[in-house]
Parts: structure tokens; sequence; C-alpha cells
């Protein structure tokens, strides 16, 4: 399986909003509602943002909202702010194991 | 508080077998959820490594399957990673997590652990 397509980088300013997504096939994302989103930090483990497509765990601010469609799942973040600045990863159910996305890394100007 | 805690050698030689445990506080394994093992090698993203449940059922990344084994000790509370003839692509920092059915859910995280590759 093929590690899903996602931007190298995006940047916005604070308070804007921004959307990074997240390009898989048929035998992932575009068959199951089940993607999730990790944020990562430098030197830190990766923190759980959405799961299944749109969900936020608890304690997620709901500037964080996820979408899917098709074959691309999609990360938006409103309000940006300045900890925002991280690495963001997706991650695709597909069936039977799982596959992340290459990683983005968000720039707050 | 759930907490889980990668421990293992830092450093492998070539051709030799990587093996790292997770110990897991304050749940059980017995209790549910799926135990899974995700690696990052330096300045790259992330990769799915496999999946354990506690009845032992395993769910291994397609690529890495014919070098991955999985355990699980649940008198021990803890699980297992060992990934056989490994080379200097295997040099990462090792996490172990929790998740969900799906295994594409993991809610609480190890620290990591960096696993050189080197002769």
């Amino acid at each position: 399986q093929s590690a899903l397509t996602q931007p190298a980088s995006v940047s916005g300013s604070p308070g804007q909003s921004i959307t990074i997504s997240c390009t898989g096939t048929s035998s992932d994302v575009g068959s199951y509602n089940l993607v999730s989103w990790y944020q990562q930090h430098p030197g830190k483990a990766p923190k759980l943002m959405i799961y299944e497509v749109s969900k936020r765990p608890s304690g997620v601010s709901n500037r964080f909202s996820g979408s899917k469609s098709g074959n691309t799942a999609s990360l938006t973040i409103s309000g940006l702010q300045a900890e925002d600045e991280a690495d963001y990863y997706c991650c695709s159910y597909a069936g039977s194991s799982g596959v992340f996305g290459g990683g983005t890394k968000l720039t707050v100007l | 508080q759930v907490q889980l805690q990668e421990s293992g050698p830092g450093l492998v030689k070539p051709s030799e077998t990587l093996s790292l445990t997770c110990a897991v506080s304050g749940y059980s394994i017995s209790s549910g959820y799926y135990w899974g093992w995700i690696r990052q090698p330096p300045g790259k993203g992330l990769e799915w490594i496999g999946s354990i449940y506690h009845s032992g059922s395993t769910y291994y990344n397609p690529s890495l399957k014919s070098r991955v084994t999985i355990s699980v000790d649940t008198s021990k509370n803890q699980f297992s990673l060992k990934l056989s003839s490994v080379t200097a692509a295997d040099t990462a920092v090792y996490y172990c997590a929790r998740s969900d059915v799906t295994y594409v859910n993991f809610d609480y995280w190890g620290q990591g652990t960096l696993v050189t590759v080197s002769s």
C-alpha cells in the first residue's frame, strides 16, 4: 500500500483558516469513513485531533474540523493560532491495516 | 490515566532482529482495545507497522509483514515488536500506541524510542 498524499507544507496568518488535503484511493480513504488526523510538535508524540473523518476527541478545540469527499479527506483549522504550528498527518483504515499520509508542515506566519 | 512506555536496545546491527517492548499502565490490555506500533525515520513521516488485540489477533503493514511479529503478554500487561533482517532504512523512532477497532484512531501514545541500525 502507498502512503496517502498530503501537501508538504501550508501556511497561514493568525486568525485565518487553512485546509490540509489527504488523498488516497478507493482501497482506503474512498471506501471507509475511517480517517484520522494527528498533530505532531517537534520531538513529541503525535496527538489525535480528528477521528472517523469528522469527530473530535474530548479536549480538542472546535477550531479543528474534518471532512471527506471521494478519495480525499481534509482537515480545516480555523482561527489559526501560533500553537497550531506543527506537522499534521492523516491516517486511513485500509482493510486490516492502516496507512499514514506523508505529513504536512503548517507554518503560522 | 493510560500510559505507555517503550523499551529496548537503541542500537541494532544490520541483518539482526530489532526487539521492543511497550509496557502499559493505567489500563489492562485484557480489557480491550488494540495495541499498535508506528515508526518515524528521522526527519520523515509516520509509518503504520501493525496492531494486536489482547486475544492475539494481529494486523500488519503488507510491506513489512514478512519481517514483523507483534505479540502480547497480558500477564505483564505489555506487548512487543520484533522486526527481523533490519537495515539502515529501519532506523527510526518507534512508538507504541493504543487504538480502537479501526487500528487508526490512536488515542494514547508512548514517548517513542530511537532505534539506530548500524554496525
